[in-house]
């Protein structure tokens, strides 16, 4: 098995431009997460998709946040319009769905924004 | 809302030795799940091991184990016989949810040193 894959792993850019992150979860993983995690805390909820639908967004993703999984397989997580306050390492993680398989998630290595 | 906290910042121990991480968690709901994962410098999470809040034993996965004391609402990582390899970041995180999306609220963590 391939874990999850992100990319890029790291992105620096101007505050006011757009970045997009893309996710590959774990083949035969139907559920999606985002995660971000700031410097010295832990990672956070931002959203979760089951197959191509979105189910569940924290109110830590502004309007400025998209998130998309078209055909229910890779996802990415758009951000408009960068504040410094972005910067952050954006986490993708996946799962399968049914007891059978376990409760638990499984991350990537993350992709590091900076914004400047 | 669920709350996890980590009391140690920083821990530093000697190879070979055991070491415990402590976690305290609040949460109003009957069934949860409680997490542990490893962060080394790469970023990603690691998942180490998983107790559901309704197992009466402590879970075990090699050198690692949960000891989960249900009425003090603590769910403590023991590592035994640390290696140099176990020196990273250690998130514990709780799930509100047994089955269904895994939307986990971590703890700040603690960065664990194992000197030779």
């Amino acid at each position: 098995d391939t874990g999850v894959s992100q990319d890029p792993r790291h992105k620096i850019t101007k505050r006011g431009q757009n970045v997009t992150f893309r996710c590959d979860p774990i083949s035969e993983h139907n559920r999606l997460y985002w995660y971000r995690q700031t410097l010295g805390q832990g990672p956070e909820f931002l959203t979760y998709f089951q197959n191509e639908a979105q189910l569940e967004k924290s109110r830590l993703l502004s309007d400025r946040f998209s998130a998309e999984r078209p055909k229910g397989s890779f996802s990415t997580l758009e951000i408009q319009r960068t504040e410094q306050g972005d910067s952050a390492m954006y986490l993708c993680a996946s799962s399968r769905q049914g007891a059978q398989f376990g409760n638990t998630i499984y991350f990537g290595e993350g992709s590091w924004l900076t914004v400047v | 809302a669920q709350k996890i906290t980590q009391t140690q910042p920083g821990m530093f121990v000697q190879e070979k030795e055991a070491v415990t991480l402590d976690c305290t968690y609040d949460t109003s709901d009957q069934s949860y799940g409680l997490f542990w994962y490893k962060q080394p410098s790469s970023g990603e999470m690691i998942f180490l091991i998983y107790q559901g809040s309704y197992d009466e034993q402590n879970a075990t996965e090699g050198r690692y184990s949960l000891n989960f004391q249900k009425a003090r609402k603590s769910a403590n990582l023991v590592i035994s016989a640390s290696q140099l390899g176990d020196s990273a970041m250690y998130f514990c995180a709780i799930n509100p949810r047994i089955q269904g999306a895994q939307k986990l609220v971590f703890g700040q963590g603690t960065r664990l040193t194992i000197n030779p």
